[in-house]
């Protein structure tokens, strides 16, 4: 099984600062890894598909980057709606894996 | 509108059975692997299953296999969950997701449904 750590598990910071969000995986996961994002009350939201292609819908200032076992979501400038819980999930083997979290806040 | 509403949570007995259902619209049902995926009060995200477009290549967590069944009606436009033998582990909001074609990434995410097993 393919353990993914997600660092840190909060991110302390204010509007208008970047964000960087690391994802580490047990074993390579040849760039198979998607982020999303959850806010309190709602179902998670995909942001992030294999490594850096954004999904429909999500901002410029969201992308990703990575390779093998470590990988990035970087948030350039936060806004008030992307304090939220950020996962990373690999799909590269079963089962399919997801870290345990990122809480961005205020 | 993509969209999927999961149904047929509820409280249920430890030992007890509960089979969740999840209607799919706005899309063309039968083209997209179907999943489960569950989040215990206050945790984390964890994958219970993926059912392929045909049904016949299925996918189980540990935990759950022996003990769940997933299936899929693909006139009906609806995935289910059977759930057996639950235990107080399974309380989680359940929710049901698409995978984005070729078994990419979870693009689209039902409301979520809440499960509570009582001992």
């Amino acid at each position: 099984e393919v353990v993914l750590t997600q660092s840190p598990a909060t991110l302390s910071l204010s509007p208008g600062e970047g964000a960087a969000l690391s994802c580490r995986a047990s074993q390579s996961v040849r760039g198979l890894l998607a982020w999303y994002q959850q806010k309190p009350g709602q179902a998670p939201r995909l942001v992030i598909y294999d490594t850096s292609n954004r999904a429909t819908g999500i901002p410029a200032r969201f992308s990703g980057s990575g390779s093998g076992t470590e990988y990035t979501l970087t948030i350039s400038s936060l806004e008030p709606e992307d304090f939220a819980v950020y996962y990373c999930q690999q799909r590269s083997s079963w089962p399919l894996t997801f870290g345990g979290g990122t809480k961005v806040e205020i | 509108e993509v969209q999927l509403l999961e149904s047929g949570g509820g409280l249920v007995q430890s030992g007890g059975s509960l089979r969740l259902s999840c209607a799919a619209s706005g899309f063309t049902f039968n083209m997209f692997a179907m999943n489960w995926v569950r989040q215990a009060p206050g945790k984390g995200l964890q994958w219970v299953s993926t059912i392929g477009t045909t049904g016949e290549n299925i996918y189980y967590v540990d935990s759950v296999k022996g003990r769940f069944t997933i299936s899929r009606d693909n006139s009906k436009n609806t995935q289910y969950l059977q759930m057996n033998s639950l235990r107080d582990e399974d309380t989680a909001t359940y929710y049901c997701v698409r995978r984005a074609s070729n078994w990419g990434a979870f693009d689209i995410w039902g409301q979520g449904i809440k499960v509570t097993v009582s001992s």
